[in-house]
């Protein structure tokens, strides 16, 4: 089946440093990759869409300065939290959908997460 | 307006006891419904997937169910264990987004 991967899946940073994470698709082409963030005992909600190629797509209050998302190959996304601080602390998770005539309305195969931890 | 709606928030059961968690929600042209457990401070593990199409899923002792026409979905497990205690999510994909419900916290009683 499809495989999603983070990287890390866990990272403790200084206040006012850059945290990078990475998503993958191990065995199958994404052209589009969602971004969530869970704040504790609150549902995940959708920050981004990354399609391949092009500016991601952010949800409404969430910093696009902040959130830097690049989405450079059909298997590989980032999201660097730039300048983090501790409100940032945050459990992100991303997903992917197949690459084929449907999108966004594909199955999407969620990765294990990456929990950040900002001092 | 699209919303998705768990209840109960928390649910503790004896061991070996069946139960349902519920997952409703409004705007019935779904795509799909998916069930998720996820361990604290873990990541998300799928647990069954339905299809717009589908009116449920098993996976050993797990049955989820899908009714489009009246928002809702539950998730049936059969002689509850220990292990099973975590959080299970419920999203709804409308194509152009998914949405998460906030989640049922299950405890089992040894």
């Amino acid at each position: 089946g499809a495989v999603v991967s983070q990287h890390p899946s866990w990272v403790i940073c200084k206040s006012g440093t850059s945290v990078k994470i990475e998503c993958r698709s191990l065995d199958f082409q994404a052209t589009t990759m969602f971004w969530y963030r869970q704040f504790p005992k609150q549902s995940l909600m959708l920050m981004a869409t990354s399609n391949e190629g092009s500016k991601a797509t952010y949800e409404q209050g969430v910093e696009k300065d902040k959130f830097l998302i690049n989405h450079a190959s059909l298997t590989l996304s980032t999201l660097t939290v730039t300048s983090a601080h501790p409100e940032d602390s945050s459990f992100y998770i991303c997903s992917a959908g197949l690459k084929g005539g449907l999108v966004i309305t594909d199955t999407q195969y969620f990765g294990p997460g990456t929990r950040l931890t900002v001092l | 307006k699209q919303e998705v709606t768990q209840i109960p928030a928390a649910l503790s059961v004896p061991e070996g006891e069946n139960l349902v968690l519920n997952c409703s929600f409004t705007d019935s042209a779904i795509y799909n419904l998916q069930w998720f457990r996820q361990d604290p401070g873990k990541g998300l593990t799928s647990l069954l997937l339905i299809q717009s199409s589908q009116r449920e899923q098993t996976s050993g002792r797990l049955n989820a169910s899908l009714d489009k026409s009246s928002g809702r979905s539950t998730l049936y497990i059969a002689a509850s264990q220990p292990g099973d205690s975590a959080t299970y999510l419920c999203a709804v994909s409308w194509g152009d987004k998914i949405i998460f419900g906030k989640g049922t916290r299950l405890h089992i009683l040894p």
